[in-house]
């Protein structure tokens, strides 16, 4: 099993629909990211999750919804988004926040909002 | 606020060594990382550099930081098509304890 694994890696939907991105880490990390790529922009951080406890929340719309049933899943729920919603969104896991461990990333789900 | 600042393309010859630029304002860093996108993948750990090492070397890869100037590159010697990819500088800050501040990103592009 290869590190972070986020499925599906594209999803197409339209702004009334409802799905999931899901995120697995086989890397025995304790702490676990969501973040938001858009073109020829830094990388946004979303939401941290550290010992399954959400640690940061960066000022996301409430039609993004984290979950962290353990410390190896993350998933992000999504509803009602909006066009502009459309990126790549990646998540990480690293052993501990605030710590010198790097992040580790996934390769991403291709998000559109038609 | 704290903010990190690259260009957003290079061009170099195959076989050239390739030298990418990241320049931050925060003097509080602690870490500073580079990572390596590839189209269609993630974001690949390429190396990283404590704010207290002035270089650190890894097969081709060397990393030169610049405290004063606030000042990191990445060269890559003998750039083959393989290293064409986006690099991200990051950096940590002793002020946050979770968040990176990502720069936009380099594009490489290599020409034959």
């Amino acid at each position: 099993e290869t590190g972070v694994t986020q499925t599906p890696r594209h999803l197409v939907m339209g702004m009334t629909n409802k799905k999931s991105l899901k995120c697995e880490q086989h890397l025995g990390h304790n702490a676990m990211y969501w973040y938001k790529q858009s073109a020829k922009k830094p990388l946004e951080l979303m939401f941290v999750y550290s010992l399954e406890e959400r640690v940061e929340n960066n000022s996301v719309p409430s039609r993004f919804s984290p979950e962290c049933p353990n410390s190896s899943h993350l998933f992000l729920h999504l509803h009602t988004l909006q066009p502009e919603d459309s990126a790549l969104y990646l998540c990480a896991s690293s052993q501990g926040v605030g710590t010198t461990q790097p992040q580790h990333f996934g390769d991403g789900t291709r998000l559109s909002i038609l | 606020g704290e903010d990190v600042e690259q260009s957003l393309f290079l061009s170099v010859r195959e076989g050239d060594s390739s030298v990418i630029n990241c320049t931050y304002t925060d003097s509080s860093s602690t870490y500073l990382y580079w990572y390596k996108q590839e189209p269609g993948a993630g974001l690949q750990l390429l190396t990283y550099i404590f704010s207290n090492m002035d270089m650190k070397q890894d097969q081709r890869l060397t990393v030169l930081l610049n405290k004063k100037d606030k000042h990191l590159s990445l060269r890559i010697a003998d750039t083959q098509t393989g290293d064409s990819a986006i690099y991200f500088c990051a950096e940590r800050s002793m002020d946050s304890n979770y968040q990176l501040i990502w720069g936009a990103g380099t594009k490489l592009i290599i020409k034959p």
